[in-house]
């Protein structure tokens, strides 16, 4: 079970938008930490999508877009495109357990 | 272009010891914390270990705490991880991944920024 709780799954038709949870704890996201956003296709290298909750890298378009309030954060992608189907992860860092610790993934999947 | 390309993966028998390499390019490697991270078949992302850019502070996760060895050498651009006494569920594929560092400070809940393709671990008999 991941430190960070994310919903198995999401979907949405092109053009729509979805957003994805990642729930922590009070020795985490809660503890004021940051919360980081990954886009995996597997058997690739994962990508930085956001990072410090909110910051996008260069290069990464601004349909996506990340949030925190709390425990929880969440990441949005908006104008949803075939090319988004992947595995998506948040991270932060867990001051109980004093290492980087990631949510369990979800599956973005374009209808 | 950054890049980071793992190698040394394969097939080894429980117990068995393996070494990984990270190889890296187009950044000044020695500024850099450096971490690896694993995927388990159909599992999530899981953070294995980090080392500080001159190799003063090392960390790793409870699950290969004794049985890993992270280490890197600057002169070559080059970060290792060797891994003894392994077992059926280290089978995954490796992850090196670099420390998102503002202005040369690298913090442990900083994002890791570059990633390499990964290299396959099989352990089994």
């Amino acid at each position: 079970q991941s430190v960070l709780t994310q919903p198995p799954s999401v979907s949405g038709a092109p053009g729509q938008r979805v957003t994805i949870s990642c729930i922590g704890s009070n020795s985490n996201t809660g503890a004021g930490y940051d919360v980081h956003w990954y886009q995996h296709l597997p058997g690739t290298a994962p990508k930085l999508l956001i990072y410090a909750n909110n910051y996008r890298p260069s290069g990464v378009p601004d349909r996506f877009s990340g949030s925190k309030s709390g425990t929880s954060a969440s990441l949005a992608i908006s104008g949803l495109q075939a090319e988004d189907e992947a595995d998506y992860y948040c991270q932060s860092y867990d001051s109980s357990l004093s290492r980087s610790v990631f949510g369990g993934g979800t599956k973005v999947t374009v209808l | 272009e950054v890049q980071l390309a793992e190698s040394g993966g394969g097939l080894v028998q429980p117990g068995g010891s393996l070494r990984l390499s990270c190889e890296a390019s187009g950044f000044t490697f020695s500024a850099y914390t450096m971490n690896w991270v694993r995927q388990a078949p159909g599992k999530g992302l899981e953070w294995l270990s980090f080392i500080s850019s001159r190799g003063s502070t090392i960390d790793y996760a409870d699950s290969v705490k004794g049985r890993f060895t992270i280490s890197r050498d600057n002169a070559k651009n080059a970060l290792y991880l060797q891994m003894n006494s392994l077992r059926d569920e280290d089978t995954a594929v490796y992850y090196c991944a670099r420390t998102y560092c503002v202005n040369y400070s690298c913090y442990p809940w900083s994002a890791f920024d570059i990633w390499g393709q990964g290299t396959l671990v099989t352990v089994s008999s």
